[in-house]
């Protein structure tokens, strides 16, 4: 199954903004958007956004996510230690009437 | 406060079927539109889409899994529910339960060995 496609890992200071992309195709994120996912270890996973920029009720407002093409992004600002984890993106495929999800990418905040 | 709660055997032998079941609470399973959904993640990986099954009863499954996958629901349990047939150690994870992703489960460990 093609997933989308996730840098494993971004590094950023405290208080400083870190951008994540997922990359996919024209049949997944760039038809419908993607989600996104917050995972802490030992944790489930945490829905942050959907549909690209809708954020569920008590996701902070230093989260915003965006669509450009193919291409999903997710952009933190002013960086906690309590943002370090893995993201996770996701998108409904069509061609393939499933759900695919990114690898993650883990982000440590220096 | 919708809550998922996963449950089942965590240990399965090989070649056999795994079963997992997922209670629902604070709210009915068959009220609303939502897709109630089966994510499984192994040790240290990533997250793997194992299939849904709408407020209707329709379902989608994971191409690569769909000849072993089923999921069904039974409102009366207010439950839904997983089976995954001839399992092998590459089906070793956490399998969680959830409702159009904003709502999970815990998450229960399943391990595959003789």
């Amino acid at each position: 199954q093609a997933g989308l496609t996730q840098p494993p890992s971004v590094s950023k200071g405290l208080r400083q903004t870190a951008t994540l992309t997922c990359t996919g195709n024209s049949n997944n994120v760039g038809n419908q958007g993607a989600a996104w996912l917050q995972q802490h270890q030992g944790h489930p996973p945490k829905l942050l956004s959907y549909r690209n920029n809708n954020r569920p009720s008590g996701i902070s407002e230093r989260l915003s996510a965006s669509r450009s093409g193919n291409t999903a992004s997710l952009t933190i600002t002013g960086l906690q230690p309590e943002d370090e984890a893995d993201y996770y993106c996701s998108a409904w495929d069509s061609s393939l009437s499933a759900r695919v999800f990114g690898g993650g990418t883990k982000l440590t905040v220096l | 406060q919708v809550q998922l709660q996963e449950s089942g055997p965590g240990l399965v032998k090989p070649s056999q079927t795994l079963s997992l079941t997922c209670t629902v609470s604070g709210g009915s399973i068959s009220s609303g539109s939502y897709y109630w959904s089966w994510i499984r993640q192994p040790a240290g990986k990533g997250l793997e889409w194992i299939g849904r099954i709408y407020t209707s009863g329709s379902t989608n499954y994971n191409p690569s899994l769909k000849s072993r996958v089923t999921i069904s629901v039974d409102t009366s349990k207010n439950q839904f529910s997983l089976k995954l047939s001839s399992v092998t150690a590459a089906d070793t994870a956490v399998y969680y339960c959830a409702r159009d992703a904003l709502y999970w489960g815990q998450g229960t460990l399943v391990t595959v060995s003789s």
